[in-house]
């Protein structure tokens, strides 16, 4: 079984640029997650989607930030105009909706320049 | 609010030692479980041992071992003969277990060097 994959898994962008980072979940997974890690601090939620609707968007910092997820399959994060501070770890995971069934990617590096 | 501490930002431990990290979490939920995630330098993030809050017995996945104190509101993690492969940047979460979401709450992190 094919696991969550991200990409870029670094990207450097200068200040006011826009940066799109993409994840593909576990084929069948029809819930998804974006968290980030900014440097030093813990891991915070993002957002939820449940198929291609998002269930919890409660995380996302502000409108810079754009979320999708096409047909239920891959999701795309993008960040316009990107800022110095969102500069961090963007992590996505996919799970079947149990507890136990989280699976993550190993993040994509944004630093923003 | 739900919080998640992680008051140890390195450690560092002799092959075949044991460390112990620790968490403590704050949270109103009566209903929740805890976990502690393992992210290798530029390698995914994976599980190594969840517990769930209504249970007493800690948690044990072969040389990974937990002190759940659900009063003190503690879930520290103990390696025990430690190996190189098991340095790697170590999160503690916690999951409320609400209708919608099953979100995480992360700590910090603790960086866990091995040393042979």
């Amino acid at each position: 079984e094919a696991g969550v994959t991200q990409f870029p898994s670094h990207s450097v962008i200068e200040k006011g640029q826009t940066v799109t980072l993409r994840c593909d979940p576990i084929s069948g997974h029809d819930n998804l997650y974006w968290y980030r890690r900014v440097m030093g601090k813990e891991i915070k939620f993002l957002l939820h989607f449940v198929k291609e609707s998002k269930q919890d968007e409660s995380g996302m910092p502000n409108n810079r930030f754009l979320a999708e997820r096409t047909g239920g399959t891959y999701s795309t994060l993008k960040v316009q105009p990107a800022e110095l501070e969102d500069s961090g770890v963007y992590f996505c995971a996919s799970s079947h909706g149990t507890v136990y069934g989280y699976t993550f990617g190993s993040g994509t590096r944004l630093t923003v320049v | 609010a739900q919080t998640v501490t992680q008051s140890q930002p390195e450690m560092s431990v002799q092959e075949a030692e044991t460390v112990t990290l620790s968490c403590t979490y704050d949270t109103s939920e009566n209903n929740y479980y805890l976990f502690w995630y393992k992210q290798p330098p530029s390698r995914q993030m994976i599980l190594v041992i969840r517990q769930e809050a209504y249970k007493q017995q800690n948690a044990t996945e072969n040389r990974f071992s937990v002190n759940f104190q659900k009063a003190a509101k503690s879930f520290s993690l103990k390696i025990s003969d430690s190996q190189l492969g098991d340095t790697a940047m170590y999160f503690c979460a916690f999951m409320p277990l609400l209708i919608a979401g099953n979100q995480f709450y992360f700590g910090t992190g603790t960086s866990l060097t091995v040393i042979p």
